[in-house]
């Protein structure tokens, strides 16, 4: 069955640190793999997106993230943390060919302390 | 360029009533996703629609249903509302079908009493 699994709940770290935020999928096919953040009461910003080609692909706010194909993993990283990238934080898979179902893992809370 | 438009934003309602709900999609997209997000079940797909087709639909009761118009405008709809039907309902504007990118629109939270 097709899963996104983000094994952290939530994570707190200080401003300025490096973050990796994990995510491991589960799909048959080649998969299209996303990050959305969210924050309170909004909606779902996409962070960056892997469809194909390089496997470390840049997004927005800083972010980047690596496919990893033997390892079933698109972890999120960025270098040094702000305190505005407090949210939550979604790994989702899709398909290709026209199948635009998302699956989404349960997102992972990001606290920053000052 | 205007994003995702969901109305209305905020909506109370009652046990056995009904709701529409809408989405207007960016200009030139022409497909929607739905989506429901409640704490317990987290986020999850409701259906997909392109030209006025539903494409693909998930694991939701019949009481949840919508379409498509030629604008590309799309209403779900949920009848005989219920407690657990209480959940913030995200919209997702396609720009093709071939291109699996979604932008979001900032939901409707639905309350149920």
């Amino acid at each position: 069955a097709q899963s996104v699994t983000q094994p952290d709940i939530h994570i707190t770290v200080s401003e300025g640190a490096s973050l990796e935020l994990r995510c491991n999928y589960s799909y048959g096919a080649t998969p299209y793999l996303f990050w959305y953040v969210q924050s309170p009461g909004q909606g779902l910003q996409l962070l960056l997106k892997y469809f194909s080609g390089d496997t470390l692909v840049q997004g927005i706010k800083g972010f980047e993230a690596e496919f990893k194909r033997s390892q079933s993993s698109f972890n999120l990283r960025k270098p040094s943390v702000h305190w505005s990238d407090a949210a939550e934080y979604f790994c989702a898979v899709g398909g290709t060919g026209g199948y635009n179902k998302l699956i989404f893992g349960a997102g992972t809370r990001l606290a920053v302390h000052p | 360029k205007a994003g995702v438009t969901q109305t209305p934003r905020y909506l109370i309602k009652t046990r056995g009533q009904q709701v529409t709900l809408s989405c207007s999609p960016i200009s030139g997209h022409r497909s929607v996703s739905w989506y429901q997000q409640t704490p317990g079940q987290g986020l999850q797909f409701l259906f997909e629609y392109f030209s006025e087709t539903q494409r693909n639909k998930g694991n939701f009761p019949g009481r949840f249903s919508g379409r498509q118009f030629s604008n590309s405008r799309s209403e779900m709809n949920v009848s005989t509302l219920e407690l657990g039907d209480s959940a913030l309902y995200l919209c997702a504007s396609i720009r093709s079908i071939d291109v699996n990118e979604q932008f979001f629109g900032p939901g409707t939270r639905l309350t149920v009493l």
